[in-house]
């Protein structure tokens, strides 16, 4: 597609729930990353595939969230046994794979746990 | 540690004037790249202006344009003429040039434009 889309745009999940976040990315892009958006910050590193590869998990908070891009495309991220605390906004980006050239982000899902 | 300070959480500014954004980084390596991006309403985070570290000369894009002082690790954002459009969040972040596989975000700006 044009652009790399996310889904569900808001997601509200009653703690402890499971939950899945979709992520679109741009054809043909090699690279992508997940962040993690609290509240009035900026955005965190969460983890990073290199086509179906996850090469670095290492801003993963906990052993409850999970990713993977089995085919080196479509990407989810799946949080288990959601926490107050994971209320935050997903952004998914994705690159051809020249840092230099930026991320194009997604419009991100807004998780809210209750 | 990696870290990006923002020191403004907001700003305002008259439509047609000039505002700065100011911006400083820590890291103890030389390669990395600096860049500012606009997160408006809508969520999406928009590139705005990139600069790599190893260029003395300052990054322009139209109306924007930065003051990089890599000695005092300093990367600040320059908007003249700004419009209403502009109003949005604005974060600085970089990334490491031989490692370089996420990005460093600072807490951002709040960039108001006054008609």
């Amino acid at each position: 597609g044009a652009g790399v889309s996310q889904s569900p745009r808001y997601k509200v999940a009653k703690r402890g729930q499971d939950v899945a976040l979709r992520c679109d990315p741009i054809s043909g892009h090699v690279s992508l990353f997940w962040y993690q958006q609290a509240l009035g910050q900026g955005p965190e590193f969460l983890t990073y595939f290199q086509n179906e590869a996850q090469l670095d998990k290492s801003g993963l908070p906990s052993d409850r969230f999970f990713a993977e891009r089995p085919e080196g495309s479509v990407s989810t991220l799946k949080i288990q046994r959601t926490q107050q605390e994971d209320s935050a906004v997903y952004l998914c980006a994705s690159s051809a794979g020249n840092l230099y050239s930026g991320y194009t982000f997604g419009s991100g899902t807004r998780l809210t746990v209750v | 540690a990696q870290t990006v300070t923002q020191s403004q959480p907001e700003m305002s500014v008259q439509e047609a004037e000039t505002v700065t954004l100011s911006c400083t980084y820590d890291t103890s390596e030389s390669d990395y790249y600096l860049f500012w991006y606009k997160q408006p309403p809508s969520r999406q985070m928009i590139l705005v202006i990139r600069q790599e570290a190893y260029k003395q000369q300052n990054a322009t894009e139209n109306r924007f344009s930065v003051n990089f002082q890599k000695a005092a690790k300093s990367f600040s954002l320059k908007i003249s003429d700004s419009q209403l459009g502009d109003a949005a969040m604005y974060f600085c972040a970089y990334t490491l040039g031989n490692t370089g596989n996420q990005f460093y975000f600072g807490t951002g700006t709040s960039l108001t434009v006054i008609p």
